[in-house]
């Protein structure tokens, strides 16, 4: 069974900063590529970041670009979320997928960042 | 990076058929087979529907269909049932190792 688990989230002041994990199992995870996604309360889904299945390519959506890295350990099928110069328009649940066919496939349970003071 | 164009709402009657848009451009729908849809339950996390335009994964029930035209991507739901009252999101790969979602319809069964 494929189980994607987050965590991390967390309440945090604006300007700070948190790593959110997520461990994968039921699925061949140092194949696969990985993404962030996250849903402000309310709203709909954004697209976050991509890593590809060595770690060696990632990408950003341009309103997390230069604050967000996306990393990854094979050796722990965990992937990653550093999230840095937070504000208030980061808040929301954050979901880890892995991909098949440039599609979310496998989606994690989310969790949960609030930015506030 | 801009959203995908979705209808905020749609409905339908049980047993009905109902088709959500889904309106890129050349550089994301238009530009890839690579549409996939996602079906969201309140508080659930969300679930891929269709991939590659039109591929159902394995479990997604056959009254769940998709398709593309130039820049547009639709979804089928026929047969409607109670339980596909949920909220649909499309997503489409943007090129660079880029993604983009559309801002989701809500999906009511009369």
């Amino acid at each position: 069974e494929v189980q994607l688990v987050e965590s991390g989230g967390d309440l945090v002041q604006p300007g700070g900063s948190l790593r959110l994990s997520c461990a994968a199992s039921g699925f061949t995870f140092s194949n696969t590529w990985m993404h962030w996604v996250r849903q402000a309360p309310g709203k709909g889904l954004m697209w976050v970041s991509h890593i590809n299945s060595d770690g060696s390519t990632t990408t950003y959506a341009d309103s997390v670009k230069g604050r967000f890295t996306i990393s990854r350990d094979n050796a722990k099928n965990t992937v990653y979320l550093q999230m840095n110069s937070l504000s208030a328009e980061d808040t929301g649940v954050y979901y880890c997928t892995g991909d098949q066919h440039y599609s979310n496939y496998y989606w994690g349970q989310g969790t949960l960042l609030t930015v506030s003071s | 990076q801009s959203a995908l164009t979705q209808p905020p709402s749609a409905s339908g009657s049980p047993g009905q058929s109902v088709t959500i848009s889904c309106t890129g451009t050349s550089s994301d729908v238009g530009g890839y087979n690579y549409v996939s849809w996602y079906q969201q339950h309140p508080g659930k996390a969300p679930k891929v529907m269709i991939s590659e335009v039109s591929n159902r994964p394995s479990g997604v029930p056959d009254r769940f269909s998709g398709s593309k035209s130039d820049n547009t991507a639709s979804l089928t739901v026929s047969g409607l049932q109670a339980e596909d009252e949920a909220y649909y999101y499309c997503s489409s790969y943007a090129g660079s190792n880029t993604w983009v979602f559309g801002g989701g319809t809500k999906l009511t069964v009369l």
